[in-house]
C-alpha cells in the first residue's frame, strides 16, 4: 500500500528563519513520483515540485530546496529565509509513474511565519 | 489556456439532499480525477474517469458517483448527503499517456447542514 506521512502537524517560525518540512513515504513501486503542494487559505492546490524516483539529486528553486533520499524514503522540503507569504498548508504526495495514477497525499503541515 | 474549471465554487445543502459538482478539464487533457478534502486533512482520491468510464475508485461509498461526457468534462454526484460530506472537492485532469501534467482546479466547497 502507498502511504505518505507528514509527522509535523503545525510549525511556527519567525520571519527570515529557515524551516524544513519532513515527509516520509511508503510504496512498493520501483518507479513513482513525489510531489510537494502548497495550499494557501484560498484553498487552491499550488504545485511546487515533482520528482521522479530515478532522480535523487537535490533541487533548489530560489528560497525553496528539496532533499530526496531513497534510502530513507524521505522527501524533505526546506524554505530558506522564510517570509510571511510562505504561510500555508504544505502537502507531500506520492503517485505511480503514469499521468493517470492517483495521488496519495499526506495529512499536511500547517506553516505559520510570524513577522 | 484555461486550466481546470470547477463549478460552483461554494454550495450549501441539507442532509439527505443530492448534489452535483462539475469540472471542465484543462485543454488537451482526457482524464478527470476527483478528490475530497475534509477540513484539516489531505485530499483523498474518490475516483477517476477516462473514456467516459470509471477507471479507478478510492474507498468511497456508492453514494458517490460520477460521469464523464464526450468533451471530457465530468460531474461528481453525491446522494443522501451526510454532515460528514462537508469538504472541499477538488477535480484534477491529466493528459493522454506520453506526457505528464496533472492539474488541479480550485475546488468546490460543499457545506452540508
Amino acid at each position: 500500500a502507498q502511504k505518505v506521512t507528514q509527522a509535523q502537524t503545525e510549525i511556527s517560525v519567525v520571519e527570515k528563519e529557515d524551516v524544513t518540512l519532513d515527509c516520509v513515504y511508503e510504496t512498493r513501486d520501483t518507479t513513482y513520483y513525489l510531489f510537494w503542494y502548497k495550499q494557501p487559505p484560498s484553498g487552491e492546490l499550488v504545485f511546487l515540485i515533482r520528482r521522479n524516483s530515478f532522480d535523487e539529486q537535490n533541487e533548489i528553486s530560489g528560497r525553496y530546496s528539496w532533499n530526496f533520499q531513497k534510502s530513507t524514503s524521505s522527501f524533505n522540503f526546506t524554505i530558506t529565509a522564510s517570509q510571511v507569504v510562505d504561510s500555508a498548508v504544505y502537502f507531500c504526495a506520492l503517485s505511480g509513474y503514469s499521468s493517470a495514477s492517483k495521488i496519495i497525499f499526506g495529512s499536511g503541515t500547517r506553516l505559520s511565519i510570524r513577522p | 489556456d484555461a486550466g481546470v474549471t470547477q463549478s460552483p465554487t461554494h454550495l450549501i445543502k441539507t442532509r439527505g439532499q443530492q448534489v452535483t459538482l462539475r469540472c471542465s478539464p484543462k485543454s488537451g487533457h482526457d482524464t478527470v480525477s476527483w478528490y475530497q478534502q475534509a477540513l484539516g486533512q489531505g485530499p483523498q482520491f474518490i475516483f477517476q474517469y477516462y473514456e467516459e468510464e470509471e477507471r479507478q475508485r478510492g474507498n468511497f461509498p456508492d453514494r458517490f458517483s460520477g460521469h464523464q461526457f464526450p468533451n471530457y468534462s465530468s460531474e461528481l454526484n453525491v446522494n443522501a448527503l451526510l454532515l460528514g460530506d462537508s469538504a472541499l472537492y477538488l477535480c484534477a485532469s491529466s493528459p493522454p499517456p506520453g506526457s505528464y501534467g496533472y492539474t488541479f482546479g480550485s475546488g468546490t466547497r460543499l457545506t452540508v447542514v
